[in-house]
């Protein structure tokens, strides 16, 4: 069965400090993995993309990385700000079906000051 | 530069009743979807129209009709509302509906069913 999980479920952090949102996944066949930004009462908005041969990718203070073998995502904010606070979902595509989108449910981050 | 806008932003509806959600976007798109998103789970596909003139079910579709009225909008309508539907949907473009293309979400419209 595809699915996604994400860790941990919620998360406290200080301002200024970083973290690591951890989502394993078990689609197949894989066509790309995705990070989201949902800010509460908000639509997600996308962070990166990225497909199987990119070990990689950076947008700001977000860092993803994938490793397709262990089917395993982080997504790395670094020098958290208290804006940071919002959930954070990983989606993974597969690649024969334009509705095989799976939603994890989600990492829900507070930063405090 | 509004994106995906959605209509209403909140509704509360009787057992029974019946509405229609709206959804409009000015980016062009040729692809556009419908989401809903429950508590402790993750976004589902409600329907999608790959482009204007087409919609195909999606995940959870039981319950919704859906109708592309032009390239820019795609509403959902609820003909007999029951209280699974509490839910917030969302509506989303892309470009195409290949793989690789990043998705736009709207805001989204909370629904309850009382």
């Amino acid at each position: 069965k595809n699915q996604v999980e994400q860790s941990p479920q919620s998360l406290i952090i200080l301002e200024g400090k970083n973290c690591t949102l951890q989502c394993n996944y078990t689609v197949s066949p894989f066509s790309n993995l995705r990070w989201y930004k949902q800010d509460t009462g908000r639509g997600p908005v996308s962070l990166t993309i990225m497909t199987f041969s990119e070990n990689t990718k950076s947008n700001g203070r977000y860092t993803a990385t994938l490793d397709a073998d262990t089917k395993q995502s982080s997504l790395h904010i670094t020098a958290s700000q208290l804006s940071d606070s919002a959930s954070y979902i990983c989606v993974v595509s597969a690649s024969y079906n334009t509705d095989k989108l799976i939603f994890g449910t989600g990492t829900r981050l507070q930063v405090f000051p | 530069n509004a994106g995906v806008t959605q209509t209403p932003k909140f509704q509360v509806l009787k057992t029974g009743q019946s509405m229609t959600l709206q959804c409009a976007q000015d980016m062009n798109h040729n692809s556009m979807y419908w989401y809903r998103q429950d508590p402790g789970m993750g976004l589902r596909l409600i329907y999608y129209s790959a482009s204007e003139g087409t919609t195909d079910k999606g995940e959870v579709p039981n319950g919704y009709n859906v109708s592309r009225l032009n390239k820019r909008e795609f509403s959902l309508r609820l003909e007999s509302a029951a209280p699974s539907q509490t839910s917030v949907y969302f509506c989303a473009s892309s470009e195409e509906t290949g793989l690789d293309y990043g998705y736009t979400f709207g805001s989204g419209t909370r629904l309850t069913v009382v």
